[in-house]
C-alpha cells in the first residue's frame, strides 16, 4: 500500500540552526501538508502546499519557515534559526486529487529537538 | 468562530466497557469528518471517515461514529474497549471547500484492569 514516508524519524539540533525535513509524499498526490504536534498538545496545521506553491499557512508559520518541492518526489520544509520551541513533531501529508475531502494520507512524523 | 471541540480531555474506561468520546463542531456547511488515534511516540492512523450518506460509519479496531447534525457532533464509540485502545484519540474536520484538515485538542484514554 502506497505511503507518506518521512525523514529523518529523530533529529536533535543545537539552538539557532536550520533544519530541513523531508517527506516523501504518496506518488500521484498533488496536495501536500506539514502539522506539528508539541509533545501532549494537538496537531496543527502549518501549511498547504499545491502547484508549486502554498496554497494555505497557519500563523504558526511564519518567516522561520519555508517549503519547497525541489524535485517530482520530494517536499521539504526547512526551520531558519531553530528555538527552543520548535521542538516537536511535524507530520508530513498528501492528499490525491478528485473529491476534496481532505482525507490525508500521513507519515510517520519526524521528532525535532532542540537543545 | 470555526472550531472542533474535544469536551473529555481524559477518559478511564474498565477494560471490556463501552466508550464514546465526544466531538462537536462549528462550521456553517457541515465539514467532512474524521477520527484518528495516536499511541504513544507514533504517528496518527486514521479510524474512520464520514463524508455523506449513512450517520453511522463503521471503521477499524471496531470502532464506530455517528453523525448528528442536529447536535453538531460525530462521537467515537466502541462497544468493548481492550487495553491496546489506550491512546491519544483526535477528531478532526476538513471544511467543505477548505484546503486544510483542522484537529481538535485531543482526548487522552485510560483502560483500566
Amino acid at each position: 500500500e502506497p505511503e507518506v514516508t518521512q525523514t529523518p524519524s529523530h533529529q536533535v539540533t543545537q539552538m539557532g540552526q536550520e533544519v530541513i525535513l523531508r517527506c516523501v509524499p504518496i506518488s500521484n498526490h498533488l496536495y501536500f501538508y506539514w502539522y506539528r504536534q508539541i509533545l501532549g498538545q494537538k496537531v496543527e496545521f502549518l501549511v498547504s502546499f499545491y502547484n508549486n506553491e502554498i496554497s494555505e499557512k497557519s500563523e504558526i508559520f511564519d518567516d522561520q519557515f519555508s517549503v519547497e518541492r525541489p524535485d517530482g518526489s520530494n517536499f521539504t520544509l526547512k526551520i531558519r534559526s531553530t528555538k527552543l520551541e520548535d521542538s516537536a513533531m511535524y507530520f508530513c501529508a498528501s492528499k490525491g486529487q478528485g473529491l476534496n475531502t481532505g482525507e490525508l494520507f500521513f507519515g510517520e512524523g519526524s521528532r525535532l529537538t532542540v537543545l | 468562530a470555526q472550531s472542533v471541540t474535544q469536551p473529555d480531555i481524559h477518559i478511564t474506561v474498565s477494560e471490556g466497557a463501552s466508550l464514546e468520546l465526544r466531538c462537536n463542531y462549528s462550521y456553517g456547511a457541515t465539514p467532512y469528518l474524521f477520527w484518528y488515534v495516536q499511541s504513544p511516540g507514533q504517528g496518527l492512523q486514521l479510524l474512520l471517515k464520514y463524508f455523506s450518506g449513512d450517520t453511522l460509519v463503521q471503521g477499524i479496531k471496531g470502532f464506530e461514529a455517528e453523525f448528528k447534525r442536529s447536535q453538531s457532533s460525530f462521537n467515537l464509540r466502541k462497544p468493548s474497549v481492550h487495553w491496546s485502545d489506550a491512546a491519544e484519540y483526535f477528531c478532526a474536520v476538513f471544511p467543505q471547500a477548505g484546503t486544510a484538515l483542522i484537529f481538535g485538542k485531543g482526548t487522552t484514554l485510560s483502560v483500566s484492569s
